[in-house]
Parts: structure tokens; sequence; C-alpha cells
């Protein structure tokens, strides 16, 4: 079956830098995105691979690995407005969007 | 201001009181969506609409209804609400030109409660 796997909550201080993993495995696949999500908000996009390597897009990068179903958004300087959810979600090769269930990220001063 | 509005935002109803959730986007988007949330679970797809028209399944359709007659708007029905449909719905829209590959921009989100 297909499946998206992060971890359910992380815990980061403030300034400092953290990783959220997420691993894939669909019927194919046609890029991975990354929403962040703050708590009774709607998703905002923040990235989209779909070629192996690194994206950096300011304090936030996202990395993929299509032959290891392997991709993490990096999170640097770590500010307590970045205290938010953040999705991981693959597309498969009918280019469906597959969801996990999202890392809750705490930032603490 | 260019978004997607949804309505209500929060509405509490009991079992087999049908409802409608409105979707509106003023984006000229092509593709919009419905989400359900649900805690410890992903997002899951309702239905989608890629234009006009045209409509069809996503992973839970069961129990919800959809129309799109004009392009900005997609509302959800639910003509006979049951307490598993308790939930976070999220409306989502994209251009359309590379459907799956698109930024999608999300409503506020209804929060739903079936009693």
């Amino acid at each position: 079956g297909q499946n998206i796997d992060q971890p359910t909550e992380m815990t980061a201080t403030e300034g400092a830098i953290v990783q959220i993993n997420c691993t894939y495995q669909t019927s194919g696949f046609n890029g991975l995105f990354w929403y962040q999500q703050h708590a009774g908000e709607a998703p905002t996009f923040l990235s989209y691979n779909v070629l192996d390597g690194l994206e950096e897009k300011g304090r936030f990068s996202s990395f993929l690995s299509r032959s290891k179903g392997y991709s993490y958004l990096l999170l640097k300087e770590l500010q307590m407005k970045d205290s938010a959810s953040y999705l991981c979600a693959a597309t498969d090769s009918n280019y469906q969007l597959i969801w996990g269930a999202g890392t809750k990220l705490i930032i603490k001063p | 201001e260019a978004q997607v509005t949804q309505n209500p935002r929060y509405l509490i109803t009991v079992t087999g009181k049908k409802l409608t959730v409105t979707c509106s986007q003023n984006m000229n988007h092509e593709y919009m969506s419905w989400y359900r949330q649900d805690p410890g679970l992903g997002l899951r797809q309702i239905y989608y609409s890629m234009n006009v028209e045209v409509t069809d399944k996503g992973d839970v359709p069961e129990g919800y209804k959809v129309s799109r007659k004009e392009k900005r708007n997609f509302p959800l029905i639910l003509e006979s609400p049951s307490p598993n449909q308790t939930s976070l719905y999220f409306c989502a829209s994209s251009p359309g030109g590379d459907i799956h590959t698109d930024t999608q921009y999300f409503g506020p989100g209804t929060r739903l409660t079936v009693l």
C-alpha cells in the first residue's frame, strides 16, 4: 500500500536547527511537497521537490532522495513562529497526493 | 486579495440533517478539491474537480456529494450527516496547468461536529 511516515512530534530550541524527516512508499513518484500548518489554520505551501538534491529557500531547505524514498525539511535559525505542524505529501504515478499525518514542531525559548 | 473562502467556519448539527459547506475561490483556478483532516491521520481527499462540470471521487467520498456549476464555487454537500463525519474540512484550489505538481491554496477550514 501507499504510505508516508514522519515523526509525530519534535521539540527544538529557538535559534537552533531542526530536521524533519519523511519517508514515502508510493506507486510511482511525481514529486514531494512540504506544507506548514499552524494550529487551527490552513496548510500553506513551503516547497516542492521532484529531482534529487537540496532546494534552499531562506531559512527553510528541502532535500529529496528518490532512490531512498526519503525527504527532509531543514529549518534554520528557528523562531517561535515556526511552531506548527509540517505536512509531507508525495505525488504517485496517478498524480494523486498521498499525505503524511504531519509532524508537530514545538519551539522552546 | 487572492483567496479561498469557506462557510461556515464552524457548524454543530445533528445526525441526518442535510448541510452544505460552501467554497469559493477568486483566482480563476481550474482545479478544486475537498479534504478532511482528522487527528493522527493525514489529509484525505473527498472529491476533486478538474474544471466546470467535471468532478471525481477522492479517497473517502462515501456520504458526500459535490457540484461544480461555476468555476469559482465548489460546494460540499452532506445529505445525511453521521457522527463519523465530524472532522475539520478544507477546500483547496490550484491553477490546474499541471494539476498535482501545482501548489494548492487552502481555505481556512470548516470544523463540523455531528451529534
